[in-house]
C-alpha cells in the first residue's frame, strides 16, 4: 500500500468553478500536510501546508485535513487556466520530519 | 526568500561519464537538503538527505557509491552521478529546509536539472 495516494486525473473543471483534489494517506503517525504545483517540465511550488484539523484558507485555495478519515483535500475556487498543473500531496511523519511522502498526483486541466 | 538554485538545469553526457549537479540555498542557511528523482509521470522519490558536515543518508536501493552527495557548507549541496547509464536519465530536483523559519518542515525546491544520458 502507498503511503500516500492521489487519483492521476486529469481532472476537468470549467474556469470559474471550484476544483477539489484529494489525498488519502495510511499512516496514523502523519503530522504535517503540503500541497505543491508542478507545471509540466518545472519543480513543484509550495501551495500551503495544514497541520490541524479542520479548513485553512489562503487566497483562492483551501486546504482541509481530516485525520480521523485519513485524508487532506485542496480546493481551488474561481479557478483559472493558469491552474492547471499537476498537484501533488506530502506527507511528514512526526517521527521521521526530515522524510516527504509524495503522491502520484493529480493532473488539473482548467478549461477557458 | 527561501529561494533554492540548481545547476545546470539540464546537461547531456555520454554514458559512462560522470555529472555534478549543484543546490544552493541562495537567502538562507540549510544545515539539511534532499536530493529527489522524478521520472516522467511519476512522482518524487527521496533518493537521500544531505547533512552538512556529515555523510548523507540514502534511501533503501539508491546506491550511495553511483550517486556521490557532498555537503561541504551550509549553502551547498551537490549530487555527483558517476558512471552514468542511460536509465540514470532524469528529473534531479533538490530542496532546503530554511532552519530559521518556525514551520521547519517546509521544504523549498530548486528548479530542478534534467540529466539525458545518451
Amino acid at each position: 500500500q502507498k503511503e500516500v495516494e492521489q487519483n492521476s486525473g486529469p481532472l476537468s473543471v470549467p474556469e470559474g468553478a471550484i476544483a477539489s483534489l484529494n489525498c488519502t494517506y495510511s499512516d496514523r503517525g502523519s503530522q504535517s500536510f503540503f500541497w505543491y504545483r508542478q507545471y509540466s517540465g518545472k519543480s513543484p511550488e509550495l501551495i500551503m501546508f495544514i497541520y490541524s484539523n479542520g479548513d485553512k484558507e489562503d487566497g483562492r485555495f483551501t486546504a482541509q485535513l481530516n485525520k480521523a478519515s485519513q485524508y487532506v483535500s485542496l480546493l481551488i475556487r474561481d479557478s483559472q487556466p493558469s491552474d492547471s498543473a499537476t498537484y501533488l500531496c506530502a506527507v511528514n511523519l512526526r517521527y521521521n520530519f526530515n522524510k516527504f511522502y509524495f503522491g502520484s498526483g493529480t493532473k488539473l486541466n482548467v478549461k477557458p | 526568500g527561501a529561494v533554492v538554485s540548481q545547476h545546470p538545469s539540464w546537461v547531456i553526457c555520454k554514458s559512462g561519464t560522470s555529472v555534478k549537479i549543484e543546490c544552493r540555498s541562495l537567502d538562507f542557511q540549510a544545515t539539511t537538503m534532499f536530493w529527489y528523482r522524478q521520472f516522467p509521470k511519476q512522482s518524487l522519490m527521496l533518493m537521500a538527505t544531505s547533512n552538512e558536515g556529515s555523510k548523507a543518508t540514502y534511501e533503501q536501493g539508491v546506491e550511495k557509491d553511483k550517486f556521490l552527495i557532498n555537503h561541504a557548507s551550509l549553502t551547498l549541496s551537490t549530487l555527483t552521478v558517476t558512471s552514468a547509464h542511460p536509465e540514470d536519465s532524469s528529473f534531479y530536483i533538490c530542496s532546503a529546509r530554511d532552519q530559521g523559519r518556525v514551520n521547519i518542515n517546509e521544504q523549498f525546491f530548486g528548479p530542478g536539472t534534467r540529466l539525458t544520458v545518451l
